[in-house]
């Protein structure tokens, strides 16, 4: 069975600052997807990044980037350069069969000014 | 512009009635999903459809029912069975069937609450 685990409720971060998420997982597939997603006060979800388990390199998306350590089975979101319009909640989620996704709890960011 | 139309965004239910939340998309994707969001929580699968006339249930199917009529809708009701059916409810939606690495795009969301 799939299990993710966000250990973070809430996190702060300081506008133009860079902040981790963290994000750790557990599964007997040998193939599987990680991906996140922000989901701000208004309810919809946004996807951000996608990691697969054999991909070679960690994955960027311009100020988004996962540190992936595959044997620590982590899968950690950074966010460069804060802006305030990050404050939302975000999740970590895996792709499981018939690519269904397996989320965690989340983690609430706000960024101060 | 593609996307996900999920409606109402408000839905009140009384005690014993079936209501049914509407998911259409004009992505093209083959497969489409339900999820369940309870304050604080993340996201539970309720069911997921991977092409017309199919669907299978997911992790929290109990009291809840669907359809798969047509490639673009995918309508979940939530029946009398039910009992604690206030929550937020999101609709997804991907191409790819059966492969893992295809993200999900969503719609806004319908809030339900019982009177």
């Amino acid at each position: 069975a799939q299990k993710i685990t966000q250990t973070q409720p809430g996190m702060f971060v300081q506008e133009k600052e860079a902040v981790t998420l963290d994000c750790t997982y557990d599964t007997s597939d040998p193939s599987y997807g990680l991906f996140w997603y922000k989901q701000p006060s208004s309810g919809e979800m946004i996807f951000l990044i996608y990691q697969g388990s054999y991909d070679q390199q960690n994955a960027t998306e311009g100020r988004y980037s996962l540190n992936f350590q595959k044997a620590r089975k982590s899968a950690n979101l950074v966010i460069s350069a804060s802006q305030l319009g990050d404050s939302a909640m975000y999740f970590c989620a895996m792709g499981r069969g018939a690519n269904n996704l397996f989320f965690g709890t989340g983690t609430r960011l706000t960024v101060i000014p | 512009d593609g996307g996900i139309t999920q409606s109402p965004k408000y839905l009140f239910r009384k005690e014993g009635q079936n209501v049914t939340l509407s998911c259409e998309q004009n992505l093209n994707h083959d497969a489409m999903y339900w999820y369940r969001q309870d304050p604080g929580q993340g996201l539970r699968l309720i069911y997921y459809s991977q092409i017309v006339n199919d669907f299978q249930k997911g992790d929290i199917a109990e009291g809840y029912s669907v359809s798969r009529e047509k490639k673009e809708s995918f309508p979940l009701t939530v029946t009398s069975a039910q009992k604690n059916p206030t929550a937020f409810y999101l609709c997804a939606s991907s191409t790819r069937k059966g492969v893992s690495n295809q993200p999900q795009h969503f719609g806004d969301g319908t809030r339900l609450s019982i009177l």
